[in-house]
């Protein structure tokens, strides 16, 4: 079975610094797919950027980018710049490629950018 | 608004009662997802309807059950409700094309008293 871990509960950053949010997982597919969510206190759960396996080169969505470690089995998040809205709980999470797979979330790490 | 609609919104209710929370997903979606997330279990993997036909089945209690309707809207019903079933559901669709992305509601507050 698939497992996604989030080792860090909760992480803070100034405004404007740099953080990295830490994800692993243990599959023994050789394709999938990899997210990082966010969940802001108004509770939606926003999509933040994907990664293919297949693909070697890392996503980058803006301020937003990851260092995707196949081999290592490891997805962390960059937020570079970060902003007083980029507070909220992140989330890992893992799909294999079938349509009826679900996604396999970790458990979050609460973010806080402090002014 | 990723096109998803859940409701309803909030819902305070007594144990040992059934509530019934519904979703739409994204036009075009076939795929309808449940997830519970509570405080202490974060987010749940409930179970999976693809066009009407139940594909994948995790975490629900024999008390929960789901469908989805030829329209692709899906219920999902909580019955004899106890406290620990105090949790927000999330309804997703998607996961199919090329980018498995899952497009969430803004989810079902159900508080048990």
């Amino acid at each position: 079975a698939q497992t996604v871990t989030q080792s860090q509960p909760e992480m803070s950053v100034q405004e404007a610094e740099t953080v990295t949010l830490s994800c692993t997982y243990d599959t023994s597919e050789s394709n999938y797919y990899l997210f990082w969510y966010k969940q802001p206190p108004s509770r939606q759960m926003i999509l933040v950027i994907r990664q293919e396996a297949y693909k070697q080169q890392n996503a980058t969505e803006n301020r937003f980018s990851v260092n995707f470690q196949k081999a290592a089995k490891s997805f962390s998040l960059k937020i570079s710049d970060s902003q007083l809205g980029d507070t909220a709980m992140y989330f890992c999470a893992f799909k294999p490629p079938r349509s009826q797979g679900n996604l396999i979330f970790g458990k979050g790490t609460k973010l806080s950018v402090k002014p | 608004d990723s096109g998803v609609t859940q409701t309803p919104k909030h819902l305070i209710t007594a144990t040992g009662q059934r509530v019934t929370l519904r979703c739409s997903p994204r036009s075009g979606d076939l795929s309808v997802y449940w997830y519970q997330q509570s405080l202490d279990q974060g987010l749940q993997f409930l179970i999976q309807y693809y066009n009407g036909e139940e594909r994948a089945k995790g975490n629900i209690l024999e008390r929960f059950s789901a469908q989805q309707f030829p329209d692709l809207h899906s219920e999902l019903n909580l019955s004899s409700l106890e406290l620990g079933d105090s949790a927000l559901y999330f309804c997703a669709s998607g996961g199919g094309g090329g980018t498995g992305e899952l497009f969430f509601g803004e989810g079902s507050r159900l508080t048990v008293l």
